[in-house]
């Protein structure tokens, strides 16, 4: 199985504030690697797929990049709604695993 | 955009069957891949397996002795049976819509929390 590694494991910024999520993959899956955000009692919401590309209706502050083995998620300006949990997963191939999550806390 | 809804169960005892299924609304089963995963108190996803309409199956190989998904394109549901439970297998459970692109997974249940114990 591939090993995905998100670094770190909860942060707490600012509003305002950019925040950046590493994760790391055990072997290269190209840019199959999907980032999720989860709210306490929520289930996974899609935020960016394909390393890099946005998904609809989430807003702009939201990115990721990296190709291979390193990617990086990141919130250029946080906001209060941004309160969440944020997880890497990859679909390059079966079966797909997730990071362990980096929970984010408004300072 | 499509809508699933698990039901099932929230309390298994050890050593017998869980079984969870999952109504999808506002499209049909018809393309995709239709998964389970699962999230322990605390801990990461997993994903268990999928099924296509077709009836073809793929399971995570933790699972796979234990598990059998199975769908009903009548009803437009696909279920998740897992047996043999024991405590660890105590999680929220959560269908999804789910594929071989990046976008395929953006449609989830709310979850479903299944607790094993006696």
């Amino acid at each position: 199985d591939i090993q995905m590694t998100q670094s770190p494991s909860s942060l707490s910024a600012s509003v305002g504030d950019r925040v950046t999520i590493t994760c790391q993959a055990s072997q290269d899956i190209s840019n199959y690697l999907n980032w999720y955000q989860q709210k306490p009692g929520k289930a996974p919401k899609l935020l960016i797929y394909d390393a890099s590309i946005l998904e609809t209706g989430v807003p702009s502050r939201f990115s990721g990049s990296g190709s291979g083995t390193d990617f990086t998620f990141t919130i250029s300006s946080l906001q209060p709604e941004d309160i969440a949990t944020y997880s890497c997963q990859h679909h390059d191939r079966l079966p797909w695993t997730f990071g362990q999550g980096t929970k984010v806390e408004i300072k | 955009q499509v809508q699933l809804q698990e039901s099932g169960p929230g309390l298994v005892r050890p050593s017998e069957t869980l079984s969870l299924t999952c109504t999808v609304s506002g499209g049909s089963l018809s393309s995709y891949y239709w998964s389970w995963f699962r999230q322990p108190p605390g801990k990461r996803l997993e994903w268990i397996g999928y099924i296509y309409h077709s009836g073809s199956t793929k399971y995570n190989p933790s699972l796979k002795s234990r598990v059998t998904i199975s769908v009903d394109t009548s009803k437009n549901q696909f279920s998740l049976k897992l047996n043999s439970v024991t405590t660890a297998d105590t999680a929220v459970y959560y269908c999804a819509r789910t594929g071989y692109s990046g976008s395929d997974f953006n449609s989830w249940g709310q979850g479903a929390l299944v607790t094993v114990s006696s």
